[in-house]
């Protein structure tokens, strides 16, 4: 079954430490996102990228950085610098110019 | 910049009711996408509708269809027959026709509880 994984499902971190979110599609889609859940809120967009090698900025990218070394990852790290990075984290998928849009199943990552 | 607002944070119906989950969205483009997410408990974002702004055609999927008026910049999903496995989180989405990358953007979502 294709799909979209997300690891680990729940990660803790304290507080100044790096952490990364891992994100794996095998629907050879070209282009992922990376969008951030808060609590009352909607999804907001933090990265997204249309081909490897290449990614741009979405709405909320300070304190993120992201890689594309390969089609299938797209891997998002949270840095010390991101100040309320306590979220619920989903990555997604897509053709570009399609229609729809693949999620994963999130990662919640909790820093103290 | 493109704004989605939904204006119900919470809803609630009785199970085989109908009910309507309101959506405005504000654009200056002519030509895009709207979309209707669910997120169930598990946190799973699953798509439920979709309309294409140049058709005047209403989309439905089964029990799910919309209200769209584009002069108004309305999108309302109307859910027949609610069951159980309904009660979620419902999330409005719009996104660009321009460009190829899928941006969307969402609305703060409506929590949908079923009742029995």
């Amino acid at each position: 079954d294709g799909g979209i994984t997300q690891s680990p499902k729940y990660l803790f971190r304290k507080e100044g430490q790096n952490v990364t979110l891992s994100c794996e599609q095998n629907l050879n889609h070209d282009a992922m996102y990376w969008y951030r859940q808060d609590p009352g809120q909607g999804l907001r967009l933090i990265y997204y990228s249309q081909i490897v090698n290449d990614f741009q900025k979405g709405d909320i990218a300070e304190g993120y950085s992201v890689s594309r070394e390969k089609k299938e990852s797209f891997p998002l790290t949270v840095t010390s610098a991101q100040k309320n990075p306590t979220a619920f984290y989903l990555c997604a998928s897509s053709h570009v110019g399609g229609q729809g849009k693949h999620f994963g199943p999130g990662t919640r990552l909790t820093v103290t | 910049a493109q704004t989605v607002t939904q204006s119900q944070p919470e809803m609630s119906v009785q199970e085989a009711e109908t009910v309507t989950l309101s959506c405005t969205y504000d654009t200056s483009e002519s030509d895009y996408y709207l979309f209707w997410y669910k997120q169930p408990p598990s946190r799973q974002m699953i798509l439920v509708i979709r309309q294409e702004a140049y058709k005047q055609q209403n989309a439905t999927e089964n029990r799910f269809s919309v209200n769209f008026q584009k002069a108004a910049k309305s999108f309302s999903l109307k859910i027949s027959d609610s069951q159980l496995g309904d009660a979620a989180m419902y999330f409005c989405a719009y996104r660009s026709a321009v460009g190829g990358a899928q941006k969307l953007v969402f609305g703060q979502g409506t929590r949908l509880t079923i009742n029995p």
